[in-house]
């Protein structure tokens, strides 16, 4: 069965540099969703988008912005890099707001 | 503050025996709970949800376990099997200031030893 699929899943940038991380849901799902999972952490939500607009905003910076296209991939900017955002970034995917969340095998983003 | 705690960072059991996962929650608002399973390297992949109206529900060999008076779930796998060794992550998804979003607990990794 077709998954969340994400790229790059590695990315090394340098601080005050930038990044675009891509997220293409699993076909149908109408519903995208953003995580950082820092090193020993649990996930923390970012943000979320349903049916093209965005629909949840949790603890994403001001540095960073997302968007869902027509085709319902989505992709996180992240601007003015600094070495916290050394992280996991997860996207998920649901059939519906509320639904179960199918999680993609994460973006390793090391800021150096 | 922590809305989900899991407040055992980990648990080793033996093959063949019962594993538990407990996970505690503050938000009377969540009404729906599930577990996820991550392995090293790999997103976080669904075992199971629970509903807040329903107090068990299981599937194959594992069963999730309800109690909203204590406000306390737990994860039961039965027989546990070198496989299942993994972070388990609780998650709860209720109407708070992340909307929708899945608040989740700090992980327990689970081993299981041959």
């Amino acid at each position: 069965a077709a998954g969340v699929i994400q790229s790059p899943r590695h990315l090394i940038k340098e601080k005050r540099e930038t990044a675009t991380l891509k997220c293409y849901p699993i076909p149908r799902h109408d519903t995208v969703y953003w995580y950082q999972q820092g090193p020993g952490q649990d996930p923390q939500f970012l943000i979320s988008f349903y049916e093209k607009m965005q629909s949840d905003k949790g603890s994403i910076p001001d540095r960073f912005s997302a968007q869902q296209f027509s085709d319902y991939h989505s992709e996180l900017n992240m601007s003015s890099l600094e070495l916290g955002d050394s992280a996991l970034y997860f996207c998920a995917s649901s059939l519906s707001a509320r639904d179960r969340q199918f999680f993609g095998p994460g973006t390793r983003l090391t800021v150096l | 503050d922590q809305q989900v705690k899991q407040n055992s960072p980990s648990l080793s059991v033996q093959e063949g025996r019962i594993s538990i996962l407990n996970c505690d929650y503050t938000n009377s608002m969540f009404d729906y709970f599930l577990w996820y399973k991550k392995y090293p390297a790999e997103g976080p992949t669904f075992l199971i949800s629970i509903s807040s109206i329903k107090d068990k529900n299981e599937d194959g060999r594992f069963t999730v376990f309800l109690n909203k008076s204590a406000k306390h779930l737990s994860l039961h796998i039965v027989p546990s099997q070198p496989g299942d060794s993994a972070v388990y992550f609780c998650a709860a998804i209720g109407r708070n200031q992340a909307g929708t979003a899945l608040i989740f607990g700090k992980g327990t990794t689970l081993s299981v030893s041959s």
